[in-house]
């Protein structure tokens, strides 16, 4: 069965960066595109990011244009986002979600999330 | 990239149907058929409910229905159960000098 597991959230100051994980199993990872959506505490779902099946096409939302990076190792069936620059605002529960079809059939599959709190 | 407006909260008995609606602008939900709809439960990951406004994916409800009008789209429930109570999300693609994903501020249902 499909599984995404998220890893890599934690505390950081704010200005420092955090590199997260998903990792990919149960599907041909290198055929999807892959997302990341994030949930503030007590927020509604904002989406963040998303990379093609193959990382040639990367998409961002305004607020982490230039500080966050989506990368994908299809080798490790593994989905990253780098977080740097990081602002208290930024705080969520980051989700990995495998793309149905490339951008307009929605999320079909989701991890459980990973938390990330930018605090000093 | 302004999210979508969707009601704050709603209300049903069980067995009960209920609509949630979701707005958005010409450059999103009524220039595409690319509306999705995400179940929530708290402390839980969202669930797929419906895509390209219409479509449910294998396993998910028949009392769970989408349509869209102009710049609006609806989640329909009929039958209320307990268990939809949760929170809904619709989402939209939409495109400016490059794509992306939006989405709607969440509906609190309430089943009473």
């Amino acid at each position: 069965q499909v599984q995404l597991v998220e890893s890599g959230g934690g505390v950081v100051q704010p200005g420092r960066s955090l590199r997260l994980s998903c990792a990919a199993s149960g599907f041909t990872f290198s055929t999807y595109g892959m997302h990341w959506v994030r949930q503030a505490p007590g927020k509604g779902l904002e989406w963040v990011a998303v990379i093609s099946y193959d990382g040639s096409d990367k998409y961002y939302t305004d607020s982490v244009k230039g500080r966050f990076t989506i990368s994908r190792d299809n080798s490790k069936n593994t989905l990253y986002l780098q977080t740097n620059s990081l602002r208290t605002e930024d705080t969520a529960v980051y989700y990995c979600a495998r793309d149905q079809q490339w951008l307009v059939s929605g999320n079909d599959h989701w991890g459980q999330g990973t938390l990330v709190i930018v605090s000093s | 990239q302004s999210a979508l407006t969707q009601p704050a909260s709603v209300s049903g008995s069980p067995g009960q149907s209920i609509t949630i609606s979701c707005t958005g602008t010409s450059s999103d939900i009524e220039d595409y058929n690319y509306v999705s709809w995400y179940q929530q439960h708290p402390g839980k990951a969202p669930k797929l409910m419906i895509f390209e406004v219409s479509n449910r994916p294998s396993g998910v409800s028949h009392r769970f229905s989408g349509s869209k009008s102009a710049n609006t789209a609806s989640l329909t429930i009929s039958g209320l159960q307990a268990e939809d109570e949760a929170d809904y999300y619709c989402s939209s693609y939409t495109i400016n000098t490059t794509p992306y994903v939006v989405f709607g501020g969440g509906t609190k249902l309430t089943v009473l």
